[in-house]
């Protein structure tokens, strides 16, 4: 496709439960980090890939939270024993440079539900 | 501890008219700033920067300014226009010389609503 995908685009899932979340960035592209946005707050940032470099994983707000990336394919973000605080939109973004406002573009964002 | 801020959740402007969006800051080390765009059931979409070396960038109907010692930073749009109505998000980062790698601090958002 020509630009970033995830899925689900909706998950509700009931707490204590694990869930995957999937991004496919736009091809060629080798920087993809993923946000998340709580209902009110601002999108916050959670990791960060680019190439082959070892991640930025200082926004990952529990060791719950682990995200894999393989070369400059597509990215999951897995949450295990989710919480009702992990409710949230998840964006994925990519781009071709990692620098921002040059041209990263972001997913439609998977919404998650923890009842 | 929100370092980003858009005190006003929603903005209400009539065709033609300039809408005015505004965001402070509080960390001083920021210093790159982008304004993006939302709309409903899409991800933000890239409108316009500013570096910290400048107070003013202008693109089209869009011009951001920034004022330093204020911490603050606003986006102008003349004129408005209905399709201008989404969420606008305003973002910091720690880059360095002017630019900045993705990890941004963004605000909570603004809702822009223009009346034709």
């Amino acid at each position: 496709g020509a630009g970033v995908s995830q899925s689900p685009s909706n998950k509700v899932t009931e707490k204590g439960k694990d869930v995957e979340l999937r991004c496919d960035p736009i091809s060629g592209h080798t920087a993809l980090y993923w946000y998340r946005q709580r209902l009110g707050q601002g999108l916050e940032f959670l990791i960060y890939f680019q190439g082959n470099s070892a991640p930025d994983k200082s926004g990952l707000p529990s060791d719950r939270f682990s995200a894999e990336r393989t070369g400059e394919s597509v990215s999951t973000l897995t949450i295990q024993r989710t919480q009702q605080e992990d409710s949230a939109v998840y964006l994925c973004a990519s781009s071709s440079t990692g620098l921002a406002g040059t041209g990263e573009y972001f997913g439609p964002g998977t919404r998650l539900t923890v009842t | 501890d929100q370092q980003v801020k858009q005190n006003s959740p929603s903005l209400s402007v009539q065709e033609g008219r300039i809408s005015i969006l505004n965001c402070d800051y509080t960390n001083s080390m920021f210093d790159y700033f982008l304004w993006y765009k939302k709309y409903p059931a899409e991800g933000p979409t890239f409108l316009i920067s500013i570096s910290s070396i400048k107070d003013k960038n202008e693109d089209g109907r869009f011009t951001v300014f920034l004022n330093k010692s204020a911490k603050h930073l606003s986006l102008h749009i003349v004129p408005s226009q209905p399709g201008d109505s989404a969420v606008y998000f305003c973002a910091a980062s720690l880059g360095a010389g002017g630019t900045s790698y993705g990890k941004l601090t963004f605000g909570q958002g603004t809702i822009l609503t223009v009346h034709p």
